[in-house]
């Protein structure tokens, strides 16, 4: 079956070092999506990626950068971790829009990130 | 002291009650409404989803309304069941565009 997977489930940190999330889809989808989500605050989109090659700033980017050099992945990065960035975040992926056929996003288990 | 805004709005009922789950939108130009349940510790899942042009659209126990004159979406699940018990997202999507943007969500809770 289908999934989509991130890793690690679970993450402590240091202020000012890099992380990586990874995160993992075998669906096939051509979009992927990175969240956070806090309470208070629901989920916001951080990047996007549209293909391979393809990426964009979603409404929290600032401290964050990912890349798409394949279908099935997209790696988040934090570049210097801060404690607000302490999050539990989550991936996503969805097929190519036609209409309502990328409304359903597909998302995965979530990390949980914590920057101390 | 805690905030109020930390808080997240909870809907509590009986099992085989009817449950509404209210949400605002402020984007006028949005042409999807959809409707995410997330249950405690995992990714939110798709629910159910309406267009813009429609009114009402019915799925299995659940029914999404979308009155556009005054931007309120609801979800009516019926005869709720404990496994109803998570948090419900309401998202929007514009037009030629595959990003959501997401409400901040309502638990509902169920007891037996």
């Amino acid at each position: 079956d289908a999934e989509i997977t991130q890793s690690p489930r679970h993450k402590i940190t240091e202020t000012g070092r890099q992380v990586t999330l990874a995160c993992h889809q075998t669906w096939n989808h051509n979009n992927m999506f990175w969240y956070r989500q806090d309470l208070g605050h629901g989920l916001r989109l951080i990047h996007y990626s549209y293909g391979v090659h393809d990426t964009n700033k979603g409404e929290v980017s600032d401290g964050y950068s990912v890349s798409r050099s394949n279908t099935e992945d997209l790696p988040l990065t934090l570049e210097s971790a801060a404690s607000s960035q302490t999050s539990v975040y989550f991936c996503a992926s969805s097929d190519v829009g036609r209409g309502a056929s990328d409304n359903e996003q597909f998302f995965g288990p979530g990390t949980r990130l914590t920057v101390l | 002291g805690e905030s109020v805004g930390l808080h997240l709005p909870t809907l509590s009922v009986q099992e085989g009650d009817n449950s509404i789950i209210n949400c605002a939108y402020s984007n006028s130009a949005s042409d999807y409404f959809i409707w995410y349940k997330q249950e405690s510790g995992k990714g939110p899942q798709f629910i159910i989803d309406i267009r813009s042009n429609m009114d009402k659209r019915q799925g299995q126990r659940v029914t999404v309304l979308l009155n556009k004159t005054v931007k309120h979406l609801s979800l009516q699940i019926a005869a709720t069941q404990p496994g109803d018990s998570a948090v419900y997202f309401c998202a929007d999507k514009d037009s030629g565009y595959s990003t959501l943007t997401f409400g901040k969500g309502t638990m509902l809770l169920v007891s037996p």
